[in-house]
């Protein structure tokens, strides 16, 4: 099955700055990949999605990056403010049998110093 | 629209008692799931369903049993707790078709097992 490895687990930056995390996945047929955000206390909520097919996406303040000959994608998100902070989530599709799952990396910790 | 309730938000168990997990959807999603979210480990796929009458297991089904006999309603069932199911269990819908849709997650249940 399919495999999503996530980096950093923990990531602190200054308001202001900008915050990079990065995935790898496993199954080259993998085309669906999103990212959501988790606040304290809360299910985690879509705020950005790519598909296979396209190489780049953006939405304001967040952008994510997919490479699929290298199999990784990444979030980037510019001029971070302190509700940036919670953590993120990505995820890849299954494909074959498996396309019905979505397979979730383990998180990142995003703190944005004030 | 409600979106992807869970009840209840918290339940302290016993080891051995039983007790049922609801989810409801008012999407009119065909695809329901469940996962269940420990520190480091991301999340993790119980079980799924893509429509009323049919479900399967994720990744860590185990000690776990669901059932759609409705398009709305996902509850899971734990027959037996372990202290090992101690965990936040998520909910989560959304619609089937071509390509991908957005996943909808509910706000949670924080199981505790003693």
């Amino acid at each position: 099955g399919e495999n999503v490895e996530q980096h950093p687990s923990t990531l602190s930056v200054q308001e202001g700055d900008s915050a990079v995390i990065k995935c790898t996945y496993s199954d080259s047929a993998s085309n669906y990949f999103p990212w959501y955000k988790q606040e304290l206390g809360k299910g985690p909520q879509l705020i950005i999605d790519i598909r296979s097919n396209v190489g780049e996406k953006k939405d304001q303040r967040i952008a994510v990056t997919l490479n699929k000959t290298a199999k990784h994608f990444s979030l980037h998100i510019t001029e971070t403010q302190p509700e940036d902070s919670a953590v993120y989530f990505c995820a890849a599709s299954g494909s074959g049998g498996s396309n019905y799952k979505l397979t979730f990396g383990k998180g990142t910790l995003l703190t944005v110093n004030p | 629209n409600a979106g992807v309730t869970q009840t209840p938000k918290f339940q302290v168990l016993k080891t051995g008692q039983s007790m049922t997990l609801q989810c409801a959807q008012d999407m009119n999603h065909e695809y329901m799931s469940w996962y269940r979210q420990d520190p480091g480990m991301g999340l993790r796929l119980i079980h799924y369903s893509v429509g009323a009458g049919i479900t399967d297991q994720g990744e860590v089904p185990n000690g776990y049993n669901v059932s759609r006999s409705t398009t709305e309603d996902f509850p899971l069932r734990l027959l037996s707790a372990a202290p090992s199911q101690t965990s936040v269990y998520f909910c989560a819908s959304r619609r089937m078709g071509q390509g991908w849709h957005e996943q909808y997650f509910g706000p949670g249940t924080r199981l505790t097992v003693t």
